[in-house]
């Protein structure tokens, strides 16, 4: 089955920096490829996706890349500001209803 | 109403009684879909009901029951859990299913004393 692997566990950034968050997956079907964001006591919220037919896609500061032959996928925030701090998941899907989530990095944005 | 509302917000329960998580979306999404989320960890699939039908069921135990009344209506019936089982449920909605966009609820917050 599909699995993610999000590194690192944890990152510290000095506020106005960049962070970037990377993930692997196996299943080489996987089409669809969300990023999550979790505030402490929150509920998950999608900050952007790409799907396999994209190699990378952007919204203001955040922006995700994807290398398909690699197997793997960037989140890329830039002008790192106090609230970007929460827990980002990344996940992959091949399109059956079920998602697989990365263990999650904890991002600090140092003042 | 873009959102996913889940009642109770938190719940205490012991390991012999029975409870029911609700969750109610009107966004028409046509699929739901609860999770568990412990402590530190990335939320983990339990069900996902597709067009009100029980599509996946990710070998979870009998103690929880899942049940779609309709198309805007998920319920989780909770009996005899065990500690272990405290965890916050997050329920989920997507307009197009196969994982696409997920709209997560704010959980329920349940203890199992």
């Amino acid at each position: 089955g599909e699995n993610v692997e999000q590194h690192p566990s944890t990152l510290s950034v000095q506020e106005g920096d960049s962070a970037v968050i990377k993930c692997t997956y196996s299943d080489s079907a996987s089409n669809y490829f969300p990023w999550y964001k979790q505030e402490l006591g929150k509920r998950p919220q999608l900050i952007i996706d790409i799907r396999s037919n994209v190699g990378e896609k952007k919204d203001q500061r955040i922006a995700v890349t994807l290398n398909k032959t690699a197997k793997h996928f960037s989140l890329h925030i830039t002008e790192t500001q106090p609230e970007d701090s929460a827990v980002y998941f990344c996940a992959a899907s091949i399109g059956n209803d079920k998602i697989i989530f990365g263990k999650g990095t904890r991002l600090h944005i140092l003042p | 109403d873009t959102e996913v509302t889940q009642t109770p917000k938190h719940l205490v329960m012991g390991m012999t009684n029975k409870k029911s998580l609700k969750c109610e979306q009107h966004m028409g999404h046509r699929a739901m879909y609860w999770y568990k989320q412990k402590a530190k960890k990335p939320p983990e699939l339990m069900f996902v009901y597709s067009y009100e039908k029980l599509s996946i069921n990710e070998s979870v135990p009998s103690r929880f029951s899942p049940e779609c009344p309709n198309s805007s209506l998920l319920n989780l019936h909770l009996h005899a859990l065990q500690p272990e089982d405290s965890a916050l449920y997050l329920c989920a909605s997507s307009q197009e299913g196969r994982g696409y966009g997920y709209t997560f609820g704010s959980g329920t917050r349940l203890t199992v004393v």
